[in-house]
């Protein structure tokens, strides 16, 4: 059972260049989120889904983009890279049930550097 | 404005010994708290979990208290393992968010060390 899986493991852009995180779950998860973890710092929601064609903004969403076309998959996109895009991005998945669907599963990251 | 704050960055614990994660928070409409573990290079997994209901909740070797009028939590792990050694995350979401984890909030995380 693989769970949640992100690609790429890495990845170092340029100044202005654009990206396409990867995430897929094999669980059946409705809910679908994207975090970001800086350096010393706890994680951040970026976007988060709770079903095919819904999503919905989280804490820090500028400069980011998602869509999500099936329960499955649920790409984060990036657009105008910049250097404070630097970070270890962290998708996950839980599943709807009445509390606690904070219980979370997720991938093992995307460490990204823009320089 | 930090609303779950984990002071100490690292904890170092004998092997055998008791490991005591704290965690505090301010949003007293915060009911429902848990602990994620991290290891290097991999994801965080859920690791235990509380309601507001209920002042402590145990799972094999792993404890965690919660004192709603103080608003601080801890995780007990007795006795620590080497396997131990992780960065644990505190988190806690409020039923007014509508529970879910777009609710959530995480604090910065402890870094734990288990010494042999």
């Amino acid at each position: 059972n693989a769970g949640v899986t992100q690609t790429p493991k890495f990845r170092i852009l340029k100044i202005g260049q654009s990206m396409t995180l990867q995430c897929t779950q094999d669980m059946n998860h409705n809910y679908m989120y994207w975090y970001r973890q800086d350096p010393g710092m706890g994680l951040k929601l970026i976007y988060y889904s709770v079903g095919a064609g819904i999503t919905d903004k989280g804490e820090v969403p500028n400069g980011y983009n998602v869509s999500r076309s099936t329960t499955e998959d649920f790409p984060l996109r990036l657009e105008l890279a910049a250097p404070s895009q630097t970070s270890v991005y962290f998708c996950a998945s839980s599943p709807p049930q009445i509390r606690p669907n904070e219980k979370l599963f997720f991938g093992s990251g995307t460490q990204l550097s823009v320089l | 404005d930090q609303q779950v704050k984990q002071n100490s960055p690292s904890l170092s614990v004998q092997e055998g010994r008791i490991s005591i994660l704290n965690c505090d928070y301010t949003n007293s409409m915060f009911d429902y708290f848990l602990w994620y573990k991290k290891y290097p290079a991999e994801g965080p997994t859920f690791l235990i979990s509380i309601s507001s209901i209920k002042d402590k909740n145990e799972d094999g070797r792993f404890t965690v208290f919660l004192n709603k009028s103080a608003k601080h939590l801890s995780l007990h792990i007795v006795p620590s393992q080497p396997g131990d050694s992780a960065v644990y995350f505190c988190a806690a979401s409020a039923q007014d968010s509508g529970g879910g984890a777009d609710g959530l909030t995480f604090g910065k995380g402890t870094h734990l060390i288990i010494q042999p």
